[in-house]
């Protein structure tokens, strides 16, 4: 089965401080997104990867950044966390090549709270 | 942009209840429909998919149909059952492409 972690189920974090959120798969994946999950809106791009090192700007990028420095993980910066960003944020991958493989298989999520 | 649309929630049932959860959609090209479940505490799971119109897909004793003529893919299921309860998402893949585009989602309910 395909597995993807997240590193911490729930996070409390200062405004202002720099927050790292960690994602890894283990199914040798070339893409993994980030999501974040809020009530009445659904699920939101964050970022992208298409490959290591590469990354995409999503539907929501201000204020995050990520990294993918080995194919198995993503991550997820907060560089100066504030308070409209407490929220579920859910990391997600998938394979490459055609459209019928390419299903997302997600992490259990990470509820960030900013206070 | 493409973009899909759910019916609000929650959806409240009594088991063995038919349970339909509409979901419409707007895309510029042939998207890829997707159904995915997220149960209390955990992350998304893909409960069903349909890759051109007409197909049906199914799992579990769900099943949705990709009704190109309506831009819908409705997710039915004959007899709810407790353990169905959790939030439904809609989502669609366009062109090929690696994304997805959610629907807000659907919190199902069901009750003995």
């Amino acid at each position: 089965d395909v597995k993807v972690t997240q590193s911490s189920r729930y996070l409390v974090k200062r405004t202002g401080e720099k927050v790292f959120l960690e994602c890894v798969q283990d199914m040798d994946h070339e893409n993994m997104f980030w999501y974040r999950q809020d009530p009445g809106l659904g699920l939101r791009l964050i970022y992208f990867s298409y490959d290591v090192k590469m990354k995409e700007k999503g539907d929501i990028p201000e204020g995050y950044s990520v990294s993918r420095e080995k194919k198995e993980r993503f991550s997820l910066i907060l560089e100066s966390a504030s308070t409209n960003q407490t929220s579920m944020y859910l990391c997600a991958s998938s394979s490459g090549g055609t459209l019928a493989k390419n299903i997302q298989y997600f992490g259990a999520g990470t509820r960030l709270s900013v206070l | 942009g493409n973009s899909v649309t759910q019916m609000e929630g929650p959806v409240t049932l009594s088991e063995e209840a038919f349970l339909t959860i509409n979901c419409t959609y707007t895309a510029t090209g042939y998207p890829s429909l997707f159904w995915y479940v997220q149960y209390p505490g955990e992350g998304l799971q893909l409960l069903l998919k349909a890759t051109k119109a007409d197909d049906k897909g199914s799992n579990k004793g769900f099943e949705a149909t990709y009704r190109k003529e309506t831009t819908s893919f409705h997710l039915e299921k004959g007899s709810v059952q407790v353990s169905d309860s959790a939030v439904y998402f809609c989502a669609l893949s366009e062109g090929g492409g690696n994304k997805l585009t959610f629907g807000t989602g659907t919190q199902l309910k069901v009750e003995l």
